[in-house]
């Protein structure tokens, strides 16, 4: 089954609003990235966050990390409608590979 | 500026054709990465190469081939195209820190079609 869980699979809120989405994964991790793609274009790196690590924020975005549930989440505040776009965490587990999840569609309506 | 770029963008071929998806990156990374990406499967990977001339089987390497003979340069070849690798596939390079990786740079992504 695929690393790194992610939910919900779709997400719709109101500009202005906060988005949270969330991942979950199995083993043990190096470090934890997050990652969006618009749609038909390739994945632009947003955030990375190593083990040891519990939160680190980049502008809006605020990612934490919590190793002993095995879970981040990746919050968005005062969300706009550029932010649409599909949201992936990706896992470097060993040998800097990274296994990506399913993703969270987020749609933020104007 | 550097950059990765992967070719041709959208291909359609014919079941048992050989094709290959060109990936050239000038980040001068030592990591590279070729992933696929269907829906309801995330992105799965392929092949990937720490350097020149090293190969690695990913999750889903059957059918799917790699070489690595300079540093920029990581095409995928589809020895005998299967309709079922129909996907999207994006290629990736990455810097090397000791045994873990930063950030992947990605392509936008080649489009393959097999009829």
């Amino acid at each position: 089954s695929q690393q790194g869980e992610e939910d919900p699979q779709a997400l719709s809120i109101q500009e202005g609003e906060n988005a949270t989405m969330n991942c979950s994964y199995k083993t043990s991790i190096n470090n934890l990235q997050w990652y969006r793609q618009n749609s038909g274009r390739g994945l632009v790196h947003l955030i990375l966050i190593r083990s040891n690590e519990r939160e680190k924020h980049s502008g809006r975005l605020r990612v934490t990390l919590d190793t002993s549930k095995k879970s981040s989440s990746l919050l968005i505040t005062a969300s706009r409608a550029a932010d649409t776009a599909s949201y992936f965490c990706a896992k470097e587990t060993s040998g800097s590979r990274l296994t990506f999840g399913e993703g969270t569609q987020l749609t933020v309506n104007p | 500026d550097a950059e990765i770029t992967q070719s041709p963008r959208h291909k359609i071929t014919e079941t048992g054709r050989q094709v290959t998806l060109a990936c050239h990156q000038t980040w001068n990374h030592n990591n590279m990465f070729w992933y696929r990406q269907d829906l309801g499967h995330g992105l799965r990977l392929i092949h990937y190469s720490y350097g020149v001339h090293d190969t690695n089987k990913g999750e889903v390497s059957d059918g799917y081939s790699v070489s690595r003979s300079n540093t920029e340069d990581l095409p995928l070849t589809l020895e005998s195209a299967a309709s079922s690798q129909t996907s999207v596939y994006f290629c990736a390079s990455s810097e090397s820190f000791g045994y873990t990786t930063g950030e992947l740079f990605f392509g936008e992504g080649s489009r393959l079609t097999v009829l």
